[in-house]
């Protein structure tokens, strides 16, 4: 399968702990985004990365989200001391133009 | 900032009818306007999409779109819905423009599609 990959699919977690999901991007694409989907919505924009640069951050993404992608390849996202209100989708999608994002199966985080 | 809105939270069709489901949108300068298909549990599927050019665009599966820029809508269709097609359909924009906020893709509530045999 040659498509944007997520790990883990599912996470649990407790309220406090730490959480780092991955995303791995369509191989020739250098542009990769992070999205997060609640229930009933829409996706919304986390961050996005040019290569190894982030270049845009949401004010939805507080202090205790991280996101990296040290080589401008797979990309990370850290959840630190997570609440219940972190309980949401995470979607990765990547591009290799400013337009069509392909996107990930998701990583679906539940903190209680 | 952009915005999309789907005003309709579900649309019910029989199967072999054609089916729309509505989006209008809001943003600065000249669209990029995109559908995503998702299904239970899954990540969004890429369905068409609207750079510039020709006002009906056509997608996977069989569906279609129609730009129209006066009502700024880009609704989607299909001339014969089958029940595979049941799922979350989605809306989305993005400007032409650089800057801030260029990069970003800008989601409607989405739609449930209901296709009834």
């Amino acid at each position: 399968d040659t498509g944007v990959s997520q790990d883990p699919r599912h996470k649990i977690t407790k309220r406090g702990q730490n959480v780092t999901f991955r995303c791995d991007p369509i191989s020739e694409h250098n542009r990769l985004y992070w999205y997060r989907q609640t229930l009933g919505q829409g996706p919304e924009f986390l961050t996005y990365f040019q290569n190894e640069a982030q270049l845009e951050k949401s004010r939805l993404l507080s202090d205790r989200f991280s996101a990296e992608r040290p080589k401008g390849s797979f990309s990370t996202l850290e959840i630190q001391r997570t609440e219940q209100g972190d309980s949401a989708m995470y979607l990765c999608a990547s591009s290799i133009t400013a337009d069509t994002q392909y996107f990930g199966p998701g990583t679906r985080l539940t903190v209680l | 900032a952009q915005s999309v809105a789907q005003p309709e939270d579900q649309v019910n069709v029989a199967e072999g009818n054609p089916l729309t489901v509505k989006c209008t949108y809001s943003v600065s300068g000249n669209p990029y306007l995109f559908w995503y298909v998702q299904y239970p549990n899954r990540g969004l599927q890429f369905l068409l999409k609207y750079i510039t050019g020709d006002n009906l665009v056509k997608g996977s599966y069989g569906f279609e779109a129609e730009f129209n820029k006066s009502q700024t809508s880009f609704h989607l269709k299909k001339p014969s819905a089958l029940v595979s097609d049941s799922a979350l359909y989605f809306c989305a924009v993005s400007p032409t423009t650089s800057g801030a906020g260029s990069y970003q893709l800008t989601f409607g509530k989405g739609t449930k599609l209901s296709v009834i045999p």
